[in-house]
């Protein structure tokens, strides 16, 4: 059974670099691509961004300049840095499998990224 | 971007259907067949429940069905149970390798 755990700071200042990792377990992260999904409190989901087990990534528009995802297959997991934060960003990230044909079938739990001073 | 159009709420009695709708244009919805569904109880993360638009996968219940008309997805829960109630969200492939969920609807079993 594949599992997902997302692990990072859950405060971060205001103009800094929000830093996550998702540590796949139970599989390999090769062969599928791997995203990353944010939910600011109490609103709707946003996809952030996808990295595949090769390093191919791309983002959403509204936060590339902002947005790095990068995988490292030897540790069996992958990160997001989002840098610049700011109060909007406060959210619960989740990191996510997707099945290379934009849906996705195992999430981690969550974490709950708060951006303030 | 814009996220796909979805009405907050849906309800309906035990026993019951109820119809999701999930509109956007032919840049998303109506252009790919890469639409999904997600089931997210209160304090969960969200749950796959049908993918490339009418796909279920193992263990989601087949009384959950998905379809697409134009620019328009749609989930449809049939013989409503009291677990269903949840909030359910929409995800579709918007071209140029990017994704968009939809606003997502409460659904209340009453």
């Amino acid at each position: 059974q594949v599992q997902l755990q997302e692990s990072g700071p859950g405060l971060v200042k205001p103009s800094e670099t929000l830093s996550l990792t998702c540590t796949v377990s139970g599989g390999s992260i090769g062969s599928y691509y791997w995203g990353w999904i944010r939910q600011p409190p109490g609103k709707g989901l946003e996809w952030i961004g996808y990295v595949s087990y090769s390093g191919r990534t791309n983002y959403n528009p509204s936060l590339k300049s902002r947005v790095t995802i990068s995988v490292d297959t030897s540790k069996n997991h992958f990160s997001l840095k989002l840098s610049s934060v700011t109060a909007a960003d406060t959210a619960i990230y989740y990191c996510a499998r997707d099945l290379n044909d934009w849906a996705h079938d195992y999430w981690g739990q969550g974490t709950l990224v708060t951006v303030s001073s | 971007q814009s996220a796909l159009t979805q009405p907050p709420s849906a309800s309906g009695s035990p026993g019951q259907s109820v119809t999701i709708s999930c509109t956007g244009t032919s840049s998303d919805v109506g252009g790919y067949n890469y639409v999904s569904w997600y089931q997210q109880h209160p304090g969960k993360a969200p749950k796959l429940m049908i993918y490339e638009v009418t796909q279920r996968p193992s263990g989601v219940p087949d009384r959950f069905s998905g379809s697409k008309s134009g620019n328009t997805a749609s989930l449809t829960v049939s013989g409503l149970q009291a677990e269903d109630e949840a909030d359910y969200y929409c995800f579709s492939y918007a071209g140029s390798d990017n994704g968009v969920f939809g606003t997502g609807t409460k659904v209340t079993v009453l």
